[in-house]
């Protein structure tokens, strides 16, 4: 089988730091990624980790660790339009298929 | 480009009647996805095509769910008969595999189904 766990939901204030954690159990791990889905809108690409490290984009960073089944996406410099659910999700199979396995998703509320 | 396209964007309908979505993908994607999502279950990847062939059915829930992507630009996803435990937003997505970079998948504005 195959599971992905992230937190349900997280609080932050404005300008501070946040990460995200995300664990997996599944068989022919190819990668991970993170996406970002405002209330009401739909999901849209954030970062993606193929390799061990770290991924950095602009405010928001994600990081893998392979032997670990582990990950998470660290927000920095918080605002409010960050407030959101983020998902992550894996890649299987040998080659990248382009299909996806998607977490619950973690709410952040990001207060002023 | 415009985006992934979805047709309509809400549809009300009553339990027993047949329910038609509709998908443009990106230009030159390869890739199409149709995910459905509720509060209970997240988001579910139902059905993906590849170069319009279908490739994982395997999250089609019933019989009562089929799909068709008859050309590149336009896919489809019916349910006949509905019933009020497929109200839920349905998300079509597309993509395409760049050698050497991660696949992204775009997502569509999403159709959002009441079954009455």
């Amino acid at each position: 089988g195959q599971s992905l766990e992230q937190p349900s939901e997280v609080t932050a204030v404005e300008g501070a730091i946040v990460q995200i954690n995300c664990t997996y159990q599944t068989s022919g791990f190819y990668g991970l990624s993170w996406y970002q889905q405002h209330d009401g809108g739909a999901p849209t690409f954030l970062s993606y980790n193929g390799l061990d490290g770290l991924e950095e984009t602009g405010r928001f960073s994600s990081f893998l660790s392979r032997s670990d089944s582990y990950g998470y996406l660290l927000l920095q410099e918080l605002q409010m339009k960050d407030s959101a659910s983020y998902f992550c999700a894996v890649s299987r199979g040998s080659s990248n298929t382009g299909k996806l396995i998607f977490g619950q998703g973690t709410t952040l509320q990001v207060k002023p | 480009d415009a985006g992934v396209i979805q047709s309509p964007r809400h549809e009300v309908t009553e339990m027993g009647q047949e329910v038609t979505l509709r998908c443009k993908p990106i230009s030159g994607h390869d890739y199409l996805f149709w995910y459905r999502q509720t509060m209970m279950r997240g988001l579910e990847l139902l059905i993906y095509f590849n170069n319009n062939v279908p490739i994982d059915d395997s999250g089609m829930p019933e019989d009562r769910f089929s799909a068709k992507m008859p050309n590149a630009s336009f896919s489809t996803l019916k349910i006949q008969p509905s019933e009020p435990r497929d109200s839920a937003v349905y998300f079509c997505a597309s993509s395409t595999l760049t050698s050497g970079r991660p696949d992204t998948q775009y997502f569509g504005p999403g159709t959002r189904l009441t079954v009455l």
